[in-house]
């Protein structure tokens, strides 16, 4: 069974840092990016970050662009997400997501689409003083 | 940047209905746009993928349709468990997201 299990979250207070891990099992890890989305308490979700199935590209939004860093350790099938300057708007549950994506052919060019298809329970990550 | 609305905010409808929830992109965005539904306390589920390709094992009740700008999720004939919020996603360029601000399905 495809499994994802999120860890490290916790209460931290302005300008600290956390590290939240990420443990896949069930599908070949190095194989697909991965990506971490947040959701603030009653608000929608959030992309934060993205990376490579050989972790050598790395994505971010502008929101956590300079504080955030993600990171994968392919040989223990783990991805990470380390966070400093954390701010009170940071403040949200983290989801871990398998990104596969699916090719389509198109005469000269093939087209890749990603998408999030499994995804952890998440992390809740509480920033306040 | 890539701005995504979806129409409506919410709507209350009843068993068997069928429901249509429209996303919007800020700019063309080709097929890239997928779907997924949140239930209270839980992971989002992905629905559908590439604006028209069904997850597997999602009910075939399910379909999305669009490409450019203007796409739609529809549910055929709404069930008790399909009362939720619905996100869709565009990934336009490789590896970067962004959600819609959801679309909250409720029991009229």
């Amino acid at each position: 069974e495809v499994q994802l299990l999120e860890s490290g979250g916790g209460l931290v207070q302005p300008g600290g840092s956390l590290r939240l891990s990420c443990a896949a099992s069930g599908f070949t890890f190095s194989s697909y990016a991965m990506s971490w989305v947040r959701q603030a308490p009653g608000k929608g979700l959030e992309w934060v970050s993205a990376i490579s199935g050989s972790g050598g590209s790395t994505y971010y939004a502008d929101s956590v662009k300079g504080r955030f860093t993600i990171s994968r350790d392919n040989s223990k099938n783990t991805l990470y997400v380390q966070m400093n300057s954390l701010r009170a708007e940071d403040t949200a549950v983290y989801y871990c997501a398998k990104a596969p994506r699916a090719m389509v052919r198109g005469g000269i060019n093939n087209y890749y689409y990603y998408y999030m298809d499994v995804w952890g329970k998440g992390t809740t990550v509480t920033v306040s003083s | 940047d890539i701005q995504m609305t979806q129409s409506p905010s919410s709507l209350s409808a009843s068993v068997g209905d069928r429901v249509t929830i429209t996303c919007r992109a800020s700019q063309s965005i080709s097929s890239y746009l997928n779907w997924y539904q949140q239930k209270p306390g839980k992971a989002p589920k992905l629905l559908i993928y590439a604006a028209s390709s069904l997850q597997s094992g999602v009910p075939s009740r399910f379909s999305g349709s669009g490409s450019g700008t203007d796409f739609t999720l529809t549910i055929s004939s709404l069930q008790p468990e399909d009362f939720a919020i619905y996100y869709c996603q565009q990934s336009y360029s490789t590896l970067i997201f962004t959600f819609g601000p959801g679309t909250k399905v409720d029991i009229k």
